[in-house]
């Protein structure tokens, strides 16, 4: 079983429809947690991290935490062909340091 | 601010060689971090440097060292390469190395074994 488990997709939405982009974790003492977007030929960038159990909402994009089923997800409201991309959830451990653990990504395409 | 920067970008080197990588974190960040990604394997991590000192190292050989310098520069060495280190390694950087520390991506250095 991989620690970080992800859809790989693709993910195929329309314009304007809500993404929804599901990760489950193995390691129940992770305490961070965090979806970074990447551009193909691109690096990792940040979108949005959760530390604790509910939800979270920045802009169009809401993360949700569930520590007791171990899963994390994210949500992307009224989606933009610009967010196509492959979506990258990463765990942290309880332990100090900055050791993330990667799922293997869902690529999500949005059709216009 | 400037971003994390990593140097070279594009990198061509044949078997048994080794190649140095760079990295510069993001001005006042102490921690380094170092993942490779190919397509088959996705995104993992190789070490963690922080205050000059490896705190963290992933399932890699001993091939795969790295360094941090006193600015927090940091470098990753491998030696005696081969075909399967061909990848894309990244290097991100966070302020204080906590594991809720945001880690920031530079673009970069991919790495081509032939």
């Amino acid at each position: 079983q991989k620690e970080v488990e992800q859809n790989s997709g693709p993910l195929s939405v329309p314009e304007g429809a809500i993404a929804s982009l599901n990760c489950t974790y193995s390691d129940r003492g992770s305490q961070s947690f965090f979806w970074y977007r990447q551009y193909s030929g691109k690096s990792p960038e940040l979108i949005m991290f959760i530390y604790s159990n509910g939800d979270k909402e920045d802009g169009r994009f809401t993360a949700q935490l569930n520590k007791a089923s171990q899963y994390v997800s994210l949500l992307i409201r009224d989606s933009q062909p610009s967010d196509s991309a492959t979506y990258l959830c990463a765990v942290g451990p309880k332990a100090a340091g900055n050791k993330l653990t990667f799922g293997g990504g869902t690529r999500v395409l949005v059709k216009p | 601010k400037a971003g994390v920067t990593q140097t070279p970008r594009y990198l061509i080197k044949t078997r048994g060689q080794q190649v140095t990588l760079s990295c510069s974190p993001i001005s006042g960040h102490r921690s380094v971090s170092w993942y490779q990604q190919t397509p088959g394997q996705g995104l993992q991590f190789l070490f963690e440097y922080f205050s000059e000192t490896q705190r963290n190292k992933g399932n890699f050989p001993g091939r795969f060292s790295g360094r941090q310098f006193s600015n927090s520069r940091s470098e990753m060495n491998v030696s005696t390469l081969e075909l399967g280190d061909s990848a894309l390694y990244l290097c991100a950087s966070s302020l204080r190395g906590m594991s809720t520390d945001t880690q920031y991506f530079g673009p970069g250095t991919r790495l081509t074994v032939l």
